[in-house]
């Protein structure tokens, strides 16, 4: 069974610092795209950031381009969101996606798999 | 960045009756090299991640019941739910993928009458 959790979010000062985390299961991690989508308080859903299974390609939206890195660990089945000089407007709940596309390429950028969330509140 | 345009807003329809939802695209998704529509369809309960219902405009991820049916090509798309039942309330969101980045529609909710 596919497994996606996100852990590190939490409420932070404006200008500050925090790094999402999501530890996955049930696949072969290593040969998937993965994604950030996040959700504003009761709005739609924003595509933040991709990543290609070899980590050679990466993608932000313009959003939160120069703020925040996409990165992945394929030996501990896990990908990471640092966010930086975060705003007000990055409040959201951060979701972790998994694309289906395996193997070469940098993803198709649809996602299969969802985690539950977590949630990131920037406020003084 | 192609902006994904859904209607109505929200729609109410009896069990058992059809509800079609409605996504256009600013511009063609069409792929020409392999004819394909980079086109998903999610589904999203109150409380709970969106889930992935349809994908390359008409294909249903698998374990999706057949009631869930996806059509259209180039800007124009539509989702149908042919005889709705109550746990399909639901927020749905069309969603391209035919270029970077990839965007969503701004989501139509759907309710029981």
């Amino acid at each position: 069974e596919v497994q996606l959790v996100e852990s590190g979010g939490g409420l932070v000062q404006p200008g500050r610092s925090l790094r999402l985390s999501c530890a996955t299961s049930g696949f072969n991690f290593d040969d998937y795209a993965m994604h950030w989508v996040r959700q504003a308080p009761g709005k739609g859903l924003e595509w933040v950031s991709g990543i290609s299974w070899n980590s050679d390609s990466r993608d932000y939206a313009d959003s939160v381009k120069g703020r925040f890195t996409i990165s992945r660990d394929n030996a501990n089945n896990s990908l990471y969101l640092e966010m930086k000089s975060l705003r007000a407007e990055d409040t959201a709940v951060y979701y972790c996606a998994k694309d289906p596309s395996g193997g070469d390429g940098s993803g198709y950028y649809y996602f299969d798999y969802w985690g539950q969330g977590t949630p990131v509140t920037v406020s003084s | 960045d192609i902006v994904m345009t859904q209607s109505p807003d929200s729609l109410a329809v009896s069990l058992g009756e059809r509800a079609t939802i409605n996504c256009k695209s600013s511009r063609s998704v069409l792929y020409s090299s392999n004819n394909k529509n980079y086109l998903a369809w999610y589904q999203q309960k109150p409380g709970q991640p969106p889930k992935l219902l349809i994908y390359w405009a008409s294909t249903r991820e698998s374990g999706v019941p057949d009631r869930f049916s996806g059509s259209g090509s180039g800007t124009d798309f539509s989702l149908t739910i042919s005889s709705l039942q109550a746990e399909d309330v639901a927020v749905y969101y069309c969603q391209q993928y035919y270029s970077t980045p990839p965007t969503f529609g701004g989501g139509t909710k759907v309710e029981i009458k």
